[in-house]
């Protein structure tokens, strides 16, 4: 069975930093390219961060870039986020996504409260 | 950026009726090499994450209710409810993973009428 699962989140100040990690199995995970998408609760579902298969290339929205690294690590099927300089509107359910399995296939998410 | 356009933003239907949700990108999502429409539907209730119901534009999810459909290509999609149920209350998002960013639409959210 393909799963996702992620951890990592929690409370965290303002400025500081969190990284979540997104467990894969079921599947070939060095295979696919993945995604973090976020959700403030109540409101819509917005695309945060890619990687490719290998790590070597990554992509970020402009509202994370310079504060958030995406990275994988293969020989443990785990995708990461590090989360620097967080901000208050940082504060969302963060999923991790693949799409290159014929159907896309999401976590159950993780959530981030950024609060002092 | 591919803009995804959900319409109605909310929705009221009585058990048993069709529930239809229309979705507009703002480019063409269709991937010519596979000739697939690279557009998902997820359902998402209150307190869980999206649950795929729909990819490539008109395939079902394996274990979803053949109620559910999707039809549409190239830049206009629709996802029908054939008859709507109690448990489908929820909010309803169609997604284009044709390119970077993902977008998604702005959901819609159905409820019993």
């Amino acid at each position: 069975e393909v799963q996702l699962v992620e951890s990592g989140g929690g409370l965290v100040q303002p400025g500081g930093s969190l990284r979540l990690s997104c467990a894969a199995s079921g599947f070939t995970f060095s295979s696919y390219f993945m995604h973090w998408v976020r959700q403030v609760p109540g409101k819509g579902l917005v695309w945060v961060s890619r990687i490719n298969s290998d790590g070597t290339g990554t992509t970020y929205a402009d509202s994370v870039k310079g504060r958030f690294t995406i990275s994988r690590d293969n020989a443990k099927n785990t995708l990461y986020l590090q989360m620097n300089s967080l901000r208050a509107e940082d504060t969302a359910v963060y999923y991790c996504a693949t799409y290159g399995l014929g159907s896309p296939c999401w976590g159950q998410g993780t959530l981030v409260t950024v609060s002092s | 950026d591919i803009v995804m356009t959900q319409s109605p933003d909310s929705l009221a239907v009585s058990l048993g009726e069709r529930a239809t949700i229309n979705c507009k990108s703002s480019q063409s999502i269709l991937y010519s090499s596979s000739n697939k429409n690279t557009l998902a539907w997820y359902q998402q209730k209150p307190g869980q994450p999206p649950k795929v119901l729909i990819y490539w534009a008109s395939t079902r999810e394996s274990g979803v209710p053949d109620r559910f459909s999707g039809s549409g290509s190239g830049t206009d999609f629709t996802l029908t409810i054939s008859s709507l149920q109690a448990e489908d209350v929820a909010v309803y998002y169609c997604q284009q993973y044709y390119t970077i960013p993902l977008t998604f639409g702005g959901g819609t959210k159905v409820e019993i009428k």
